[in-house]
């Protein structure tokens, strides 16, 4: 089994609509990240959490909100999907004492029409 | 200006060839330099790390990093169909990784 999993792996929705993105991690890892990927842009980071009481912002949260439900948990919504957020959406976990060392998921590809 | 810089042009070779892939960076605060690989439609797996500057080299693979002129590079040797991938340079500090924008790499068979 993967060690880092999210649902959906593809989603199509409208305008405006609410939208959640799941991860899970068997790695037993403290740090959860979330980033979009476009072209031309590379990798971006959307949240990132190093437990589950401490939730930070990235570099492009607009738009984004996220719950650290457990340890293994991390969740991002899109409350009013909006066209400019489609994109490639990836979860990321890290140890603590190897923080560097991030693990990714295999991506949520996301149509906001 | 982002803090790490990668030119995102592809690159095509054909097999056996050297690939040479390269990027710079600005954030003084970097200690540890990534390069992760990335299949279509796969997440990005990390390909080689290093410690602050010097050379690392893992099989076909060779990462080397020169902190005085902030300058990250990865060649592959003998480079294989199964190469083919986008490469992405990282760059972590600030308890955070910064991300280039990645290279498509083809080799032809």
């Amino acid at each position: 089994d993967a060690d880092v999993t999210q649902t959906p792996r593809n989603r199509i929705t409208k305008t405006g609509k609410r939208i959640m993105l799941e991860c899970s991690q068997t790695k037993g890892h403290d740090r959860m990240y979330w980033y979009r990927q476009d072209p031309g842009l590379g990798l971006r980071l959307i949240y990132y959490s190093f437990d589950v009481k401490d939730i930070n912002k990235g570099e492009i949260s607009d738009g984004y909100s996220v719950s650290r439900q457990a340890q293994a948990k991390f969740s991002l919504s899109l409350e009013s999907a909006i066209p400019n957020q489609t994109a490639l959406y990836f979860c990321a976990t890290s140890d603590t004492g190897a923080q560097e060392t991030q693990y990714f998921g295999p991506g949520t590809r996301l149509l906001v029409l | 200006q982002k803090e790490v810089e990668q030119d995102p042009g592809p690159l095509s070779v054909p097999e056996g060839a050297i690939v040479s892939l390269n990027c710079t960076y600005s954030n003084s605060a970097f200690q540890y330099f990534m390069w992760y690989r990335q299949y279509s439609r796969k997440g990005p797996e990390l390909l080689m790390y290093t410690y602050s500057s010097g050379n690392k080299e893992d099989g076909r693979f060779t990462a080397q990093v020169d902190k005085s002129s902030k300058y990250i590079s990865l060649f592959i040797r003998d480079s294989q169909p199964s190469d083919s991938a986008t490469y992405l340079c990282a760059g972590y500090g600030n308890n955070r990784l910064a991300f280039g924008k990645g290279n498509q790499v083809v080799v032809i068979p």
